[in-house]
């Protein structure tokens, strides 16, 4: 079964830093785009961040950009979210996924599907 | 930014309603659109792709349409498992924007 498991989250104070981690089973994220996105207590979902297969292509939010760095251990099979900086606003349940291109031949369009996802790691910034 | 709106922001039907929740774009996104499902304490979960793409393993009574700025996600006949909030999420342009969601109840 293909999976993804996050870890690293906890509490830290205002202007903090956490790394989170994904480790993947049943498949090697080596091979696929990844993404991050979070969900603050109560509220929607928000994409954060991808990476590309070789991290040659790298893609933030606004709201994350200079604070928070994702990056892969090719090695160790693992994706990361490095976040300093940490504000209030941040505090929210972390999922990364798999960031999957699918090809339509017939318009020649590439989409981008989000089809496997962890159980997501919470993070609390608070003093 | 493109911006992403939904359609109700929630609603209660009987099991065996047809549901219709809609999405629009603030600016053209082709067809470059994804709908996922969240149930409670749970991860989302994809439904649906390139507006009208049903993900393997979804049941059938899930369909998308639209391209564009306006979309729509329809469940033609509502089961109880169906009970979660619904996320539409456009990727045409970075950063990948959702909308904020329809939480649908089951009456």
């Amino acid at each position: 079964e293909m999976q993804l498991v996050e870890s690293g989250g906890g509490l830290v104070q205002p202007g903090g830093s956490l790394r989170l981690s994904c480790a993947a089973s049943g498949f090697s994220i080596n091979k696929y785009w990844m993404s991050w996105v979070r969900q603050a207590p109560g509220k929607g979902l928000e994409w954060v961040a991808n990476i590309k297969q070789d991290g040659s292509d790298i893609h933030y939010v606004d709201s994350v950009k200079g604070r928070f760095a994702i990056s892969r251990d090719y090695a160790k099979n693992l994706l990361y979210l490095q976040m300093n900086s940490l504000r209030a606003e941040d505090t929210a349940v972390y999922y990364c996924a798999r960031d999957q291109d699918v090809h339509d031949s017939q318009s020649d369009v590439w989409y981008d599907v989000y089809d496997i996802w962890g159980q997501g790691t919470i993070v609390t910034v608070s003093s | 930014a493109i911006q992403m709106t939904q359609s109700p922001s929630s609603l209660s039907a009987s099991v065996g309603d047809r549901v219709i929740i809609t999405c629009r774009a603030s600016q053209g996104i082709r067809n470059e659109l994804g709908w996922y499902q969240q149930k409670p304490g749970k991860a989302p979960k994809l439904l649906i792709y390139g507006a009208s793409t049903v993900q393997t393993g979804v049941p059938s009574r899930f369909s998308g349409s639209g391209s564009g700025t306006d979309f729509t996600l329809t469940i033609s006949s509502l089961q109880p498992e169906d009970l979660a909030t619904y996320y539409c999420l456009q990727d045409h342009n970075y950063p990948r924007t959702f909308g904020p969601g329809t939480k649908v109840d089951i009456k």
